[in-house]
């Protein structure tokens, strides 16, 4: 365990199904991420939160909305998704340059 | 922005002999290096950074080395055992405020064989 707790760890969801994955870290860090890792694909940094305030958004479409509601928290809530968004979705925390990760969410859209 | 771009691919050795994995990066900006590992169905994890006011860090069996003229910086594995085998990433990024925004490589596939 890293301290980056991650939920659910399995996701089955229709297109036209709204779902949320959950981060939660234990370690005070101040910043937290979203990273998307499909097959034979590089990690592709989604969001990144630095003392809950989004410094980055990566061109993502708007399907997938974050929230972070404090510097612990981290939310992606899903909408009106595509196969191709199924990937495995990894959070991260630092607190300066090491990223802790998450186990993450595996996510098929049907 | 930042491209990374990482070989080979994939990499088998045999076990006790050593494995190089090679990335470059675009943006001579970048000054933060990690490599991470990931053990099939488990969590990208840290086994080495280096700064870009370092050329060469080494740790038991890995060291990193960084060409900041040439923008590439190596993964470095001596003795390799079967417990390395795993997909290993190498990442850059420009430290400051923010966050660590990192620019990952597409991955090296490490089969250590008996």
């Amino acid at each position: 365990e890293t301290g980056v707790t991650q939920t659910p760890r399995h996701l089955v969801m229709g297109m036209t199904n709204k779902k949320s994955l959950k981060c939660e870290q234990h370690l005070g860090h101040n910043a937290m991420y979203w990273y998307k890792q499909s097959a034979k694909k590089p990690l592709e940094l989604m969001f990144v939160y630095n003392f809950k305030e989004q410094t980055e958004n990566n061109s993502v479409p708007s399907r997938f909305s974050p929230e972070c509601p404090n510097s612990s928290h981290l939310f992606l809530h899903l909408h009106t998704l595509q196969p191709e968004d199924s990937a495995l979705y990894l959070c991260a925390s630092s607190q300066e340059n090491i990223q802790y990760f998450g186990a993450g969410t595996r996510l098929s859209v049907l | 922005g930042e491209n990374v771009e990482q070989h080979p691919s994939t990499l088998s050795v045999q076990e006790g002999d050593s494995a190089v994995i090679k990335c470059t990066y675009s943006d001579s900006a970048s000054n933060y290096f990690p490599w991470y590992k990931q053990e099939l169905g488990k969590r990208p994890q840290l086994i080495i950074d280096i700064r870009s006011n370092v050329g060469e860090k080494k740790d038991q069996r890995i060291a990193v080395t960084l060409n900041k003229t040439a923008k590439h910086f190596s993964l470095h594995i001596t003795e390799t055992q079967p417990e390395d085998s795993a997909v290993y990433f190498c990442a850059a990024s420009i430290l400051g405020g923010g966050g660590n925004k990192l620019t990952f490589g597409t991955g090296t596939q490490l089969k250590v064989e008996l």
